[in-house]
């Protein structure tokens, strides 16, 4: 069974560079998260959506963070402009919304802004 | 969502049950216990979750004090690619928030 699929696996780019995560869930599953990953901040939960409705946004850090979910089987993370201390691994999961559902997440986008 | 203590690191020997402890001292009634780990650049993995009754699946086994102040996950055989970081989180039922804290990283030694 495919899991969580992200891409891209690695980024480099350049400061003030537009950043686009992508994220393609399980089939089926109508909750997807976003979370970010840092050694001095460990892993941290951005954004949630439900049935592709943003949930809960409050831990996108600014407002230079966007996400959408544009239908059941893509969302996407864009950091514009992007700044160094943006690097991370960001992670994406997914799961079915009902009751007690575990998520299951993909294996990261780690992501350099020099 | 009620805090987690877990110890920072553990070593355990390949072959031999692992223990891992967490302290939930706060856990109101309807949360639950999940345990998650994450293997050195992969995302974490969902290994078992509980309320109050113990729990074995093909991974490991989940004990809850009857208090439910604190429980253990055990990994009944460890092997060296269980080596990891290992979460437990309290989540309430109704909820999608997954809150990680540091984990323990477990290495498990030949």
């Amino acid at each position: 069974d495919a899991g969580v699929i992200q891409s891209p696996r690695h980024e480099v780019t350049e400061m003030g560079q537009e950043v686009t995560l992508r994220c393609k869930p399980i089939s089926g599953h109508n909750s997807l998260f976003w979370y970010r990953q840092t050694m001095m901040r460990g892993l941290e939960l951005l954004i949630y959506f439900n049935n592709n409705v943003p949930i809960d946004d409050s831990g996108m850090p600014e407002d230079r963070f966007s996400a959408k979910m544009p239908n059941a089987s893509f969302s996407t993370l864009k950091i514009q402009p992007s700044e160094p201390r943006d690097s991370a691994v960001y992670f994406c999961a997914s799961s079915f919304l009902e009751y007690n559902q575990p998520q299951h997440f993909g294996d990261g986008t780690r992501l350099s802004i020099l | 969502d009620a805090k987690t203590t877990q110890p920072t690191s553990m070593d355990c020997a390949e072959g031999r049950a692992a223990n891992l402890p967490c302290n939930h001292s706060t856990i109101s009634g309807n949360e639950y216990v999940y345990w998650y780990r994450q293997i050195h650049s992969q995302g974490p993995q969902y290994i078992i979750h509980g309320l109050k009754n113990n729990e074995t699946n093909e991974m490991a086994s989940l004990i809850i004090t009857e208090d439910r102040k604190s429980s253990t996950l055990i990994l009944p055989h460890a092997t060296l690619r269980d080596t990891a970081v290992y979460y437990c989180i309290v989540k309430m039922a109704a909820g999608n928030k997954l809150t990680f804290g540091g984990g323990t990283r477990v290495l498990v030694k030949p």
